[in-house]
């Protein structure tokens, strides 16, 4: 079974500083993994994937992820953080032979002016 | 704007009802996605169909059923409800059904069940 787990409910960071919202994966075979993103009382909107080839994958809005296989994880990264990107934060992966996407439980990113 | 539009935003019904939401693709897009998302369960996948065949099943409640249309809108229909059944309830499209496709979401479909 696929699976994607972000340990943080919450992130708070200082506008400004840079920002890391966490997920880790298990899955058999390659991972197919994305990033979304969800402002209030919207839809989720992708930020990036990672599908093969470079490990530091940019993306929407300034923000990047990193893959790194021994860890099985795929952390959501920006150098410096604005209020604007206070949202619901998404990691999304597609196990070898599905396509339906299992979607971790979310963190909400809270940036402070 | 996603290009996927859903409808009613809001819905608000007593338990033991049955309603219809309503979901139109982007323009293009073949695959539908209905997803259910609240606090306690997360974004839970519930149903997928492709050029208006069912491809594949998740968690779905027997309660629930859907369909797409030879237009491509899908229809998600909820019935006998129960309070639990209150949720956000979202709609997302793509061209095809890979693992490299990202998905397009509509901006959800709140049902208060009372």
């Amino acid at each position: 079974a696929q699976s994607v787990a972000q340990p943080e409910d919450q992130v708070n960071v200082a506008e400004g500083n840079p920002l890391t919202v966490k997920c880790t994966y298990s899955v058999s075979g390659n991972p197919y993994l994305f990033w979304y993103v969800q402002y209030p009382n919207r839809g989720l909107q992708f930020l990036l994937k990672y599908i093969t080839g470079d490990n530091l994958v940019k993306g929407s809005y300034g923000f990047e992820a990193e893959f790194n296989k021994s860890q099985t994880s795929f952390h959501l990264k920006k150098p410096s953080a604005l209020v604007s990107d206070s949202a619901l934060y998404f990691c999304a992966v597609f196990q070898g032979g599905s396509y339906i996407p299992t979607f971790g439980r979310g963190t909400s990113l809270i940036v402070h002016p | 704007d996603s290009g996927v539009t859903q409808t009613p935003k809001h819905l608000i019904t007593a338990t033991g009802q049955r309603v219809t939401l309503r979901c139109s693709p982007r323009s293009g897009d073949l695959s539908v996605y209905w997803y259910q998302q609240s606090l306690d369960q997360g974004l839970q996948f519930l149903i997928q169909y492709y050029n208006g065949e069912e491809r594949a099943k998740g968690n779905i409640l027997e309660r629930f059923s859907a369909q797409q249309f030879p237009d491509l809108h899908s229809e998600l229909n909820l019935s006998s409800l129960e309070l639990g059944d209150s949720a956000l309830y979202f709609c997302a499209s793509s061209f095809g059904q890979s693992q490299n496709e990202k998905l397009f979401f509509g901006s959800g479909t709140q049902l208060s069940v009372l």
